[in-house]
């Protein structure tokens, strides 16, 4: 099993400014990563795939990068709305998806 | 517009037996594989199992294997995952989602129902 390992586990960042957070995958898993959102109360939402192709209506702030085991997902201007939980996923592995822990973004 | 609505999640105790269903609309849903994936309360995300857009291959994490079967009927547009010698580690909220793209492996997830919540305690 491909283990998918996200840090930090909360970062605290203040409205307008960058986040920048971090997924690594234990084995290669070539570009077959994605990024979801989870607000509280709310499904995931697909934010990024294929490392870092936005998914339709994903606004132009959030961009991902990287290939292999490490990956990042960054905002560049942090909107309210944008405080949330955010998880990355391998699809390379199939049938065996996998998840990271997670990343608790709030505000600072 | 792609909608998926989970149901049938309720509270049940250890050793006991469960149907979740998931009913979607909004596209072709006999053209692609459809997941399970369940979040513990306060926890992450863990995938738990995938049909293919036929239904010939089923696919399960280790942690259920040979107590949930997943199942869908393409003439009602209909996913199911039935749940049997649930444990208490069961408990969880139980999303459907949906692959990306039509008939290929090994793409991630697009579109996520609201879940159903499966309490297993007594």
């Amino acid at each position: 099993e491909i283990v998918m390992t996200q840090s930090p586990a909360t970062l605290s960042v203040s409205p307008g400014e960058r986040a920048t957070l971090s997924c690594r995958a234990s084995q290669s898993v070539s570009s077959n990563l994605a990024w979801y959102q989870q607000k509280p109360g709310q499904a995931p939402r697909l934010l990024i795939y294929g490392a870092s192709t936005r998914a339709t209506g994903i606004p132009a702030r959030f961009s991902g990068s990287g290939s292999g085991t490490e990956f990042t997902l960054t905002i560049s201007s942090l909107q309210s709305e944008d405080f949330a939980v955010y998880y990355c996923q391998q699809y390379n592995n199939w049938p065996k998806y996998t998840f990271g822990q997670g990343t608790k973004l709030e505000i600072k | 517009e792609v909608q998926l609505v989970e149901s049938g999640g309720v509270v049940v105790q250890p050793g006991g037996s469960l149907r979740l269903s998931c009913a979607a609309s909004g596209f072709t849903f006999d053209d692609y594989t459809m997941h399970w994936v369940r979040q513990a309360p306060g926890k992450g995300l863990e995938w738990v199992s995938l049909i293919s857009w036929d239904g010939g291959s089923t696919y399960y994490a280790d942690s259920v294997k040979g107590r949930f079967t997943i199942s869908r009927d393409n003439s009602k547009n209909s996913l199911y995952l039935q749940m049997n010698s649930l444990r208490t580690e069961d408990t969880a909220l139980y999303y459907c989602a949906k692959a990306s793209l039509p008939m290929v492996r090994g793409v991630h997830f697009d579109y996520w129902g609201q879940g159903t919540l499966v309490t297993v305690s007594s």
